[in-house]
């Protein structure tokens, strides 16, 4: 079975704190991507990074940094010196990806809430 | 940019009402998803297309069919609207390339139905 897991439910932190969301994940396929997407309040899905299963490097972009270790299946992503705007619902999920070229669905977890105090 | 437009921001329909979402892309992607978000339950797939009128069941199928005619269009429909199917539906599109990594998702703004 396919599962993406974000056992944190609701974060808040102080602006300028940093802050680290947990994704863990489960699969039996050998090649699959994982993604973070943002929901701001006004509810569109924003896409944060995609990240193919063979690749494990960690990515940084800007105040925002992602952490891939296949050993734990987990993708977790920091957010440094956190501000206001970073206030939303985070998704991690995943997508078995088929190179047959066929669905891409995509498998969500349940969602983190982060709350940024100013 | 690839664009995914949801029709509708906010719907609200009777109990018993059918109910169309609509969703149009401009970017000639192979595959168009619907999926339901509801609080605490994440983003859950209730139906999908990887061609024109080919469909397939996602996760949570009942009391939905869909419709692709068109490339760029998949329509969801609900036959008879429950207030159980009050909640935020989102569409999306995608495509990928085998062998070469390429590889686009994009989702539409969604539409929060309430079913009275």
């Amino acid at each position: 079975a396919q599962k993406v897991t974000q056992a944190q439910t609701e974060i808040s932190v102080v602006e300028k704190e940093d802050v680290t969301l947990d994704c863990v994940y489960e699969t039996r396929d050998t090649t699959y991507y994982l993604f973070w997407y943002k929901q701001p309040p006004s509810g569109e899905l924003v896409f944060l990074i995609r990240r193919n299963s063979f690749d494990e490097q960690n990515e940084i972009s800007g105040r925002y940094s992602w952490n891939f270790q296949k050993s734990t299946s987990s993708f977790n992503f920091t957010i440094t010196a956190s501000q206001v705007v970073d206030s939303a619902v985070y998704f991690c999920a995943l997508s078995p990806l088929d190179y047959g070229g066929a669905t891409n669905k995509l498998i969500f977890g349940t969602g983190t809430l982060l709350a940024v105090q100013p | 940019d690839v664009k995914v437009t949801q029709s509708s921001r906010y719907l609200v329909k009777r109990t018993g009402e059918k109910v169309f979402l609509e969703c149009v892309q401009d970017m000639d992607h192979e595959n168009m998803f619907w999926y339901r978000q509801d609080p605490g339950l994440g983003l859950r797939l209730i139906y999908f297309s990887y061609d024109v009128k080919m469909k397939e069941k996602g996760d949570i199928p009942e009391g939905y069919s869909v419709s692709r005619e068109k490339k760029e269009r998949f329509s969801l429909i609900l036959e008879s609207a429950s207030t159980n199917q009050t909640s935020m539906y989102l569409c999306a599109s995608s495509f990928s390339l085998a062998g070469t990594g390429k590889y686009g998702y994009t989702f539409g703004s969604g539409t929060r139905l309430t079913v009275v």
